[in-house]
């Protein structure tokens, strides 16, 4: 079974600091993917990779980054955390972005408190 | 813009009954159509992909149409179980390798014993 596996169930942090979310799939998966889950909004997409070193804005990028040095691990990066941005996060991978390939495989996400 | 709606109210099913959920989008036409569920703090698990040139597909008391004259799907689970409770979202995919996938905000789906 594919496993996704995020660093952290559930962060607090302050207003103002950098946060990392780390996520690391153990499926040899090309594509990575950060999403957002908000009540009434469903998942909206952040970043996605498609490559190690490659990465694609989603549809909210603003106020975040991302990092992937290696296949399996993904980073979500928050350079300057504001309360907006309190939400879970979800991390998924897919083997290919190939349509009925595109079949996403998510972490157990990280809820975000920002205070 | 393209946009995916499901019912946005819960869903409240007496056990053994069939359980319909409905995903309608506008502004897309997708190539294939995915429904994931999900579990209270836990991200969404895969169930089945449908595609544009099929009607109907079934896994076990799981059933989905596609049509996309009205452009709906209708996700259905036979004889639901109290553990079939949880949050359902549709997802449209495009059919280039470019294309992003599009989550609908999901329909909570409860069975009463």
């Amino acid at each position: 079974d594919v496993k996704v596996t995020q660093s952290s169930r559930y962060l607090v942090k302050r207003t103002g600091e950098k946060v990392f979310l780390e996520c690391v799939q153990d499926m040899d998966h090309e594509n990575m993917f950060w999403y957002r889950q908000d009540p009434g909004l469903g998942l909206r997409l952040i970043y996605f990779s498609y490559d190690v070193k490659m990465k694609e804005k989603g549809d909210i990028p603003e106020g975040y980054s991302v990092s992937r040095e290696k296949k399996e691990r993904f980073s979500l990066i928050l350079e300057s955390a504001s309360t907006n941005q309190t939400s879970m996060y979800l991390c998924a991978s897919s083997r290919s972005r190939e349509g009925a390939k595109n079949i996403q495989y998510f972490g157990a996400g990280t809820r975000l408190s920002v205070l | 813009s393209q946009k995916i709606e499901q019912n946005s109210e819960a869903l409240n099913i007496q056990e053994g009954k069939t359980a319909t959920l409905t995903c309608n989008y506008t502004n897309y036409s997708p190539a294939y159509l995915q429904w994931y569920r999900q579990d209270p703090g836990r991200g969404p698990v895969f169930l089945l992909l449908i595609r544009e040139n099929e009607k109907e597909k079934r896994k076990e008391r799981l059933k989905v149409t596609f049509d996309t004259t009205l452009k709906q799907s209708l996700f259905h689970i036979t004889a639901s179980q109290p553990a079939d409770s949880a949050t359902y979202l549709c997802a449209l995919v495009g059919g280039s390798s470019a294309s992003k996938i599009i989550f609908g905000s999901g329909t909570r789906l409860s069975i009463r014993p």
